[in-house]
């Protein structure tokens, strides 16, 4: 079965401190990999994806992500974090099936992980 | 958000009636999407729609409906037979529906709740 998994509900790190999100997959084939962040009451904005090519994956505001083929991971990560980055975190993976003819650009999200940023 | 509007933000519904929540973007992508939000849930896919007069069930379609008349919107209609519509509906479209490394974009949402 086609999965994303966010094993973390929540992860708590003091400003300043690097911080990691975690995220594994479960597709077949290659697999199209994206982080999302929602702020209360907002939309999903996009931050990062992972295609093909460099593992290491460089998004927006300071964030990036590691793609490990062998552990299916797709870790988010930050040097060093800033309490603004607190925020609902989503992993995301391209669905490979097929639907309308076609192949289409649904999305699997995972669960979120709600990421607590302490002054 | 930007480029994808949804309204209204907050919308509240009597038991047994349908409501429509808008959906439109200025960005020219042909395929557009509606997923439903709950608490500890992630999203989860409604309808989606890869070209205009075209349109596909997702895995939790029952009580719900769409059109897609213009290219720039695909409205949903929850339904009375929408046993739990209480939720967060987010809207998101990208610029082509085969494309598979073309990235979704979001719009702001809208609050359903059922009284």
């Amino acid at each position: 079965a086609q999965s994303v998994a966010q094993p973390e509900d929540q992860v708590n790190v003091a400003e300043g401190n690097p911080l990691t999100v975690k995220c594994t997959y479960s597709v077949s084939g290659n697999p199209y990999l994206f982080w999302y962040v929602q702020y209360p009451n907002r939309g999903l904005q996009f931050l990062l994806k992972y295609i093909t090519g460099d593992n290491l994956v460089k998004g927006s505001y300071g964030f990036e992500a590691e793609f490990n083929k062998s552990q299916t991971s797709f870790h988010l990560k930050k040097p060093s974090a800033l309490v603004s980055d607190s925020a609902l975190y989503f992993c995301a993976v391209r669905d490979p099936r097929w639907g309308g003819g076609g192949a289409t650009n649904k999305l699997i999200f995972g669960t979120g992980t709600l990421l607590a940023v302490q002054p | 958000d930007g480029g994808i509007t949804q309204s209204p933000k907050y919308l509240f519904r009597k038991e047994g009636q349908n409501v429509t929540l808008s959906c439109e973007q200025n960005l020219n992508h042909d395929a557009m999407y509606w997923y439903r939000q709950d608490p500890g849930q992630g999203l989860r896919l409604i309808y989606y729609s890869q070209i205009v007069n075209d349109f596909q069930k997702g895995d939790i379609a029952e009580g719900y409906s769409v059109s897609r008349e213009k290219k720039e919107s695909f409205p949903l209609t929850v339904t009375s037979a929408q046993k739990n519509p209480t939720a967060f509906y987010l809207c998101a479209s990208t610029l082509a529906g085969h494309l598979s490394t073309d990235t979704q974009y979001f719009g702001p949402g809208t609050r359903l709740t059922v009284l």
